[in-house]
């Protein structure tokens, strides 16, 4: 079936360092890919997202490719601030446009 | 602007009550979702309707009763509440998936059950 494994956090990190949360994914065919950020106390954000093989997605500095060799979308920023503090989640999308989420990556910006 | 609202977003309740969820898109899209995030930030859908009509219903107690009065209403009837049904629950709305490739799914605040 469809599944999504994320890297466990949390990931902590100084202001103005780079970011790397990585995902992989198991699916049938294609699905589109997410990252949906969720702030403290607040709901889910749609961040990026990419429908097909080599798209990048790209949102406040953050981008994530598409990659289908290597079954993965992993999220970049070259350089975080506190304000991005926030749970980050991976998914993709199955049948029914069912949304099937990684366990989340809790990241932590350090000033 | 709120594209997808939903009420209560805090809700503290006794054990064996009944309590609802109500959920209102302005979007104009023809599917709406429930999403069940627990204590350990694990997101899982519960149902979905399109157009009124229930397409998923992900295993979920009969406790648990969605109701669709229109396309841009999908309510959350929980009967006999347990402290297991702490969480957060999110409603969610799309355009049509059968029409729409690559759909962007949009999630509501969320609305914080506590179960006491």
């Amino acid at each position: 079936g469809n599944s999504v494994t994320q890297m466990e956090g949390p990931v902590t990190l100084s202001e103005e360092a780079f970011l790397t949360i990585n995902c992989t994914y198991t699916a049938t065919g294609y699905p589109s890919l997410f990252w949906y950020v969720q702030y403290p106390g607040e709901g889910l954000q749609l961040l990026l997202k990419a429908t097909k093989a080599d798209d990048k997605g790209s949102n406040k500095g953050f981008e994530a490719t598409y990659r289908k060799e290597t079954t993965s979308f992993h999220l970049e920023k070259g350089s975080v601030q506190v304000s991005d503090s926030a749970v980050y989640f991976c998914a993709l999308i199955g049948g029914y446009n069912k949304l099937i989420f990684g366990a989340g990556t809790r990241l932590a910006v350090h000033p | 602007d709120t594209a997808v609202s939903q009420t209560p977003k805090y809700l503290v309740t006794q054990m064996g009550n009944d309590k609802s969820i109500k959920c209102e898109q302005n979007l104009g899209h023809d599917t709406m979702y429930w999403y069940k995030q627990d204590s350990k930030k694990f997101l899982k859908i519960m149902f979905s309707y399109n157009n009124k009509e229930l397409i998923i219903n992900e295993t979920v107690p009969n406790r648990f009763s969605p109701k669709s009065p229109d396309k841009a209403h999908l309510n959350l009837h929980i009967n006999s509440l347990e402290l297991g049904d702490s969480a957060v629950y999110f409603c969610a709305s799309s355009q049509d998936p059968g029409r729409v490739f690559g759909n962007t799914i949009y999630f509501g605040e969320g609305s914080w059950l506590t179960v006491v």
